[in-house]
């Protein structure tokens, strides 16, 4: 594809449901990142995938919070037992380098914009 | 802790006009300092690298290591730069870029 592509671009659910997001990567590209990106703020880091490795976790508010890359290209990203904080953009990169810190730059995604009611 | 500080959250100019959209971070090792743009109804893009060196759409940007600042310039503005600017740090070794709260640049005519 010519990009990164995320789905869907809008979720609402009620509170309590449980929601998952989904990332189309550049092809080729090693690595993967999710952010959320709350309203007037930057987008924050959550999880990182080096191939269908997940290699960092550390940006994961809670343990309701799950992202997968099984085969190394799509991911997806789930959210239990949604709650109203949960409401945000999620981001979706990729990049051909290994890590954040390689002078390489992500590709975006649209973003997921989920509202929790 | 490793921190990027954009002061700034509303930036507004006339066409024609200098711009400087400023960007600190905090981190005692060598950093990789980007900036992103988001147009309005597009994704968030890479504008420039400082390791680059380079000049896009007219804008620069140069790593003061010493006043921790990566501010972005650009001498003459014009209407199509209004956008959301991000300033983002990545670190060797690690796997999460960290963001600016971001700064809404509306030149106008």
């Amino acid at each position: 594809g010519a990009g990164v592509s995320q789905s869907p671009r809008y979720k609402v659910a009620k509170r309590g449901q449980d929601v998952a997001l989904r990332c189309d990567p550049i092809s080729g590209h090693v690595s993967l990142f999710w952010y959320q990106q709350a309203l007037g703020q930057g987008p924050e880091f959550l999880t990182y995938f080096q191939n269908e490795a997940q290699l960092d976790k550390s940006g994961l508010p809670s343990d309701r919070f799950f992202a997968e890359r099984p085969e190394g290209s799509v991911s997806t990203l789930k959210i239990q037992r949604t709650q109203q904080e949960d409401s945000a953009v999620y981001l979706c990169a990729s990049s051909l380098a290994y890590g954040a810190g390689s002078n390489q730059p992500q590709h975006f995604g649209d973003g997921t914009r989920l509202s929790i009611l | 802790a490793q921190r990027v500080t954009q002061p700034e959250k509303l930036l507004s100019v006339f066409k024609g006009a200098p711009v400087e959209l400023k960007c600190n971070y905090s981190y005692s090792g060598s950093p990789e300092l980007f900036w992103y743009v988001q147009y309005s109804r597009q994704r968030l893009q890479l504008l420039l690298r400082h390791i680059s060196r380079e000049s896009i759409k007219g804008f620069t940007a140069d790593l003061n290591k010493g006043e921790t600042s990566f501010h972005l310039k650009k001498p003459f503005a014009q209407e199509e730069d209004s956008a959301m600017y991000y300033c983002a740090l990545g670190r060797y070794n690690n796997n999460d870029m960290r963001f600016g709260a971001g700064t809404r640049l509306t030149v106008k005519p």
